[in-house]
């Protein structure tokens, strides 16, 4: 039992590449978030996905897409990467719709672009 | 605008000590409270929580206390070990929209031995 697992752990980009984080939860939860965090910001909500076939914006959505693949997955994809986008990427899962349960985090994501 | 607040970046506590960490929020919709814990290199972990019904939640060392009034609420380790040296987050989740959550920026907790 895995939990959440996301990958890459570390990735480089230049302006204008694009790229997808991965996703992935093996505890059959239903909802799936992605948050990033920057320093002296906490985490924010990027995008999230209450049900399987259902995305919903967050806080801070510009400048990426996602998909939720089937219930396991849940990938980010960033089709025009910025400098503003360098950050650390989280996935989180929680088993019914609410962020009030417990979010189960991945390790995390760090974008670098230059 | 910041709509959670943690003001202290940093704090340094002794072993066996109390550590106290402070959140401050803006919005009166928010009726949810939630802190989580992280250490370097890994996912944030769901610590303890409280609804804006109660004003205190204990779970073992650690308790919550929230004081609506005031829109504050705080995070109380005791004792202190040297496993709780970790950021601490603070999160709110409004009324209306309970999929989201508000995180504030995190205090780094050090336990000196």
């Amino acid at each position: 039992n895995a939990g959440v697992t996301q990958t890459p752990k570390f990735q480089v980009l230049k302006t204008g590449q694009s790229m997808t984080l991965q996703c992935a939860q093996d505890m059959n939860h239903n909802s799936m978030y992605w948050y990033r965090q920057d320093p002296g910001m906490g985490l924010r909500l990027i995008y999230y996905s209450a049900s399987e076939g259902t995305t919903d914006k967050g806080e801070v959505p510009n400048g990426y897409n996602v998909s939720r693949l089937n219930k396991r997955e849940f990938s980010l994809r960033l089709e025009s990467a910025a400098p503003s986008q360098t950050s650390v990427y989280f996935c989180a899962s929680t088993l019914g719709p609410s962020a009030r349960e417990t979010q189960y985090f991945g390790p995390g994501t760090r974008l670098l672009v230059l | 605008d910041q709509q959670v607040k943690q003001n202290s970046p940093s704090l340094s506590v002794q072993e066996g000590r109390i550590s106290i960490l402070n959140c401050d929020y803006t919005n009166s919709m928010f009726d949810y409270f939630l802190w989580y814990k992280k250490y370097p290199a890994e996912g944030p972990t769901f610590l303890i929580s409280i609804s804006s019904i109660k004003d205190k939640n204990e779970d073992g060392r650690f308790t919550v206390f929230l004081n609506k009034s005031a829109k504050h609420l705080s995070l109380h380790i005791v004792p202190s070990q040297p496993g709780d040296s970790a950021v601490y987050f603070c999160a709110a989740s409004p009324i209306q929209g309970a999929q989201k959550l508000v995180f504030g920026q995190g205090t780094r907790l050090t336990i000196n031995p």
